[in-house]
């Protein structure tokens, strides 16, 4: 079974700030999902990446797959970027993902 | 740019009662899902569905549980008995193609379910 750690399960910053969220999980993947839940409840997908680097707008994921470990990064960090941030995995041989607790983010202005 | 959408957005309900929670994928999309979300806790998986069947299916997800595609567009949560540990925010997800998870899973906006 797949477990997956976030970190910082917390963080206020300041606007402008550059952002750095991680997320571990336990069994190798073939790809990450990374999610943004806006302070009403919505999920909306960000990312999902299998390798590398991918980048939308301010936005940066990154994950190295042997050592089981992503970074989502915001440059220019704005206080509209204020949510929680999850990432997920797929369970090895399912369907489903494996959400992680999630880091909530206050970007104050 | 398509969504899924879901209604309702918010239902209070008594223990006991039925409830339905509906959602729309998006219309090209084969893979189904519902997640929930207890307040302060980890999004959890309930079911997968496709080819109108379940999938996969998660211990949550017990008798009081169905879903259904009743008419190729409509995806439906049922649970049959509410009770006061229902209590959550229920997200319906869909994708495009069949195999593994690595697809994009596009989610819906959530109901909110308070059991009374």
């Amino acid at each position: 079974k797949n477990e997956v750690e976030q970190s910082p399960q917390n963080l206020t910053a300041q606007e402008g700030e550059f952002i750095t969220i991680n997320c571990s999980y336990s069994v190798g993947i073939s790809a990450l999902h990374w999610l943004q839940q806006h302070p009403g409840g919505g999920i909306v997908s960000l990312f999902m990446l299998s390798s590398g680097k991918k980048k939308h707008g301010r936005l940066i994921a990154t994950i190295n797959i042997q050592e089981k470990h992503s970074s989502l990064h915001i440059t220019a960090s704005h206080p509209r970027d204020s949510a929680v941030y999850i990432c997920a995995v797929p369970e090895q041989g399912a369907q489903k993902l494996v959400f992680g607790q999630g880091t909530r983010l206050t970007i104050n202005p | 740019e398509p969504e899924v959408t879901q209604t309702p957005s918010h239902q209070v309900t008594q223990m006991g009662q039925e409830v339905i929670l509906r959602c729309v994928p998006i219309s090209n999309h084969l893979y189904f899902y519902w997640y929930r979300q207890i307040l302060g806790q980890k999004v959890e998986f309930l079911v997968s569905f496709y080819n109108n069947e379940i999938s996969e299916k998660s211990e949550i997800f017990d008798d009081q549980f169905s879903v259904e595609r009743p008419d190729g567009s409509n995806f439906t949560l049922k649970i049959r008995s509410t009770k006061l540990e229902d209590s959550a925010m229920y997200f319906c997800a869909s994708r495009s193609l069949a195999g593994t998870a690595q697809e994009t899973q596009y989610f819906g906006p959530g109901t909110r379910l308070l059991v009374l």
